[in-house]
């Protein structure tokens, strides 16, 4: 069955340091990875996503994520976080033959000026 | 333009009751989902339409859960004697074809069963 890890479960900034979440997740085929983004009082939306091909993809926002198949890996990044980052983050999984999508628990970046 | 409309935004009610919660999709959306997330975690698939039918509902946690899609748009996901357990935010979301075209997530209703 897919699952999906996210490791970190809070994690505090200041402004203009560098991000990294982590996101692992159990698929034995072939996969397709997406970060969704929570801000506060708001609906998910889509942060962004890899289906194939270069596997350092870039969303909105400045951010990025790298798919690192031998590591079962999707993790995002951002080289300078700013206050309005502050949100809580998703990291999903579905198998390339579905449209279930697997949800991470989340990971709660507050990012303080 | 219009996102999805999930009503009631809250929604309170006594253990054993019914409830039925309603998802109004983007218009031309194809796709339709249902999810469940409580606090602490990541939402949880419940079911997934592709037009009017079922195409996924192995995220159902038991018969008490039932969703219908009867026109391909707007959807209700109902719930029999409802158990404390069953508080939760429902989402839904919807997509324009599915296939993995992005999914657009409503604002939840969040269910208190008291």
């Amino acid at each position: 069955a897919q699952s999906v890890s996210q490791h970190n479960h809070h994690v505090i900034l200041s402004e203009a340091a560098s991000l990294e979440l982590g996101c692992n997740y159990s698929y034995g085929g072939t996969v397709n990875l997406f970060w969704y983004v929570q801000y506060p009082g708001q609906h998910l939306q889509l942060l962004l996503k890899y289906f194939s091909g270069d596997p350092l993809v870039k969303g909105i926002k400045g951010f990025e994520a790298e798919f690192i198949k031998s590591k079962f890996s999707f993790n995002l990044r951002k080289p300078s976080v700013q206050w309005s980052d502050t949100a809580e983050y998703f990291c999903a999984v579905n198998g390339d033959n579905t449209d279930k999508l697997i949800f991470g628990t989340g990971t709660r970046l507050q990012v303080f000026p | 333009g219009a996102g999805v409309s999930q009503t009631p935004s809250n929604k309170v009610t006594e253990k054993g009751k019914y409830v039925e919660l309603r998802c109004d999709p983007i218009s031309g959306h194809t796709a339709l989902y249902w999810y469940r997330q409580s606090l602490g975690q990541g939402p949880e698939f419940l079911i997934y339409f592709q037009g009017t039918g079922a195409a996924d509902d192995s995220g159902l946690p038991n018969d008490r859960f039932f969703a219908v899609r009867p026109e391909g748009s707007v959807s209700t996901l109902k719930i029999q004697r409802t158990e404390r357990g069953d508080s939760a935010v429902y989402l839904c979301a919807s997509s324009r074809t599915g296939n993995n075209s992005p999914l657009h997530f409503g604002n939840g209703t969040r269910l208190t069963v008291t």
